[in-house]
């Protein structure tokens, strides 16, 4: 059975860091295309960053230069380091599959880690 | 980057009811679009890829069409279990943009 499962969210003040983590199991992270997509308090859906297979990465504008995504293969976990945190950071973070048979959209999600930021 | 907006906002219907919500690409997007449900709380859900594919599991009153610019998402029959908000994602290139939502709830 596919699962996803982040951690790592939690208070953080403007200007500092937090890394997130997502543990898979029942498939190969590394095998596939693997999002985060946040979501701020009361509103809709925001992609944040994805890693190919072949270790491509991509940003979000409003994250590039201060977020990275990586993994490790050991693991088989999925990460995102956000550095240089601001207040409109403050949402609840994903972490999706890109689906083998579902034409790059995200078949599979976690539960979401909250990251708020605030003094 | 892709603007993707939706159409209604909101809207409030009955179970039984058929539904019908349209997601408009700024520019043409091919059929690389999906089609996603999210109730409060909740991780989002997969319905539809490819415009017009049904994922696994999904009941097929749930059916997408459109291409290029223009898709739409019905319901053919709403059940009390589709109260929730639906989300159009593109993703024929970087940066992914998803629509604004569409809040499905009880008349």
């Amino acid at each position: 059975e596919v699962q996803l499962v982040e951690s790592g969210g939690g208070l953080v003040q403007p200007g500092g860091s937090l890394r997130l983590s997502c543990a898979a199991s029942g498939f190969t992270v590394s095998s596939n295309y693997m999002s985060w997509v946040r979501q701020a308090p009361g509103k809709g859906l925001e992609w944040v960053s994805v890693i190919y297979s072949g270790g491509s990465t991509y940003y979000a504008d409003s994250v590039k230069g201060r977020f990275t995504i990586s993994r490790d293969n050991s693991k088989n976990t999925l990460y995102l380091q956000m550095n240089s945190l601001r207040a409109e950071d403050t949402a609840v973070y994903y972490c999706a599959r890109v689906g083998e048979g579902s034409y790059g959209m995200f078949d599979y999600w976690g539960q979401g880690t909250l990251v708020t930021v605030s003094s | 980057a892709i603007q993707m907006t939706q159409s209604p906002s909101s809207l409030s219907a009955s179970v039984g009811d058929r539904v019908t919500i349209t997601c408009r690409a700024s520019q043409g997007i091919r059929n690389d679009l999906g089609w996603y449900q999210q109730k409060p709380g909740k991780a989002p859900k997969l319905l539809i890829y490819a415009a017009s594919s049904l994922q696994s599991g999904v009941p097929s009153r749930f059916s997408g069409s459109g291409s290029g610019t223009d898709f739409t998402l019905t319901i053919s029959s709403l059940q009390p279990e589709d109260f929730a908000t639906y989300y159009c994602l593109q993703d024929y290139n970087y940066p992914l943009t998803f629509g604004p939502g569409t809040k499905v709830d009880i008349k």
